[in-house]
């Protein structure tokens, strides 16, 4: 059973770099696709964007401008950084496993999910 | 606002039939996922590939495509499927992952 958890501060000053890291357990990272999603609070899901296990990377066209994602095979890792965030960018974060079927991309393993609040 | 439009709020008599549905323009050459999420929980797959339940998911969740609309239906819909309903799928451009604003089933 592959298993997700992101770790990292739960508290980011506005303007600074959000930085948060998953790690899998339970299976490899050298396959599939490996996404970052949020929820603000009162909010729906947003998806932040998917790197593969090749290392290629697809963002959200509306935060590609401050998004990275990274892979670190070694530790069976992803990693999200987010620059420049303000207090819209408060949120529950989720990493997560994705797949394809007949051209759809679903997600189909989640993490628990972490909160991070953007606050001076 | 999302290029995925679902109903924000559907309520359902207990053990009746209820369909909630996600409009997009994607939807006619993409198929939907359909996602579950309790309060406090992580989001769970309920429906992919327009109608693929994961394992573990009940046969009462089921899914379905008609034009620029997909729609996830619940036969026989129990206190325990209360939640927060999301479509997803890829946008018109299929570049990328899109999320639908999402339903709150509520059970009554």
């Amino acid at each position: 059973q592959v298993q997700l958890q992101e770790s990292g501060p739960g508290l980011v000053k506005p303007s600074e770099t959000l930085s948060l890291t998953c790690t899998v357990s339970g299976g490899s990272i050298s396959s599939y696709y490996w996404h970052w999603i949020r929820r603000p609070p009162g909010k729906g899901l947003e998806w932040i964007g998917y790197i593969s296990y090749s290392g290629g990377t697809n963002y959200n066209p509306s935060l590609k401008s401050r998004v990275t994602i990274s892979l670190d095979t070694s530790k069976n890792q992803f990693s999200l950084k987010l620059s420049s965030v303000t207090a819209a960018g408060t949120a529950v974060y989720y990493c997560a496993r994705g797949s394809t079927y007949a051209g759809t991309w679903y997600v189909d393993y989640w993490g628990q999910g972490t909160l991070v609040t953007v606050s001076s | 606002s999302s290029e995925l439009t679902q109903d924000p709020t559907v309520s359902v008599a207990l053990g009746q039939t209820v369909r909630i549905t996600c409009q997009g323009d994607s939807l006619r050459y993409y198929y939907a996922n359909w996602y579950q999420q309790k309060p406090g929980q992580a989001p769970v797959l309920v429906i992919y590939g327009q109608n693929n339940r994961p394992s573990g998911i009940p046969d009462r969740f089921s899914g379905s495509t008609s034009g620029n609309t997909a729609s996830l239906t619940i036969t026989g819909a129990q206190a325990a499927d209360e939640a927060d309903y999301y479509c997803n799928s890829r946008d018109s451009s299929g570049n990328h992952l899109v999320f639908g604003g999402g339903t709150k089933l509520t059970v009554l």
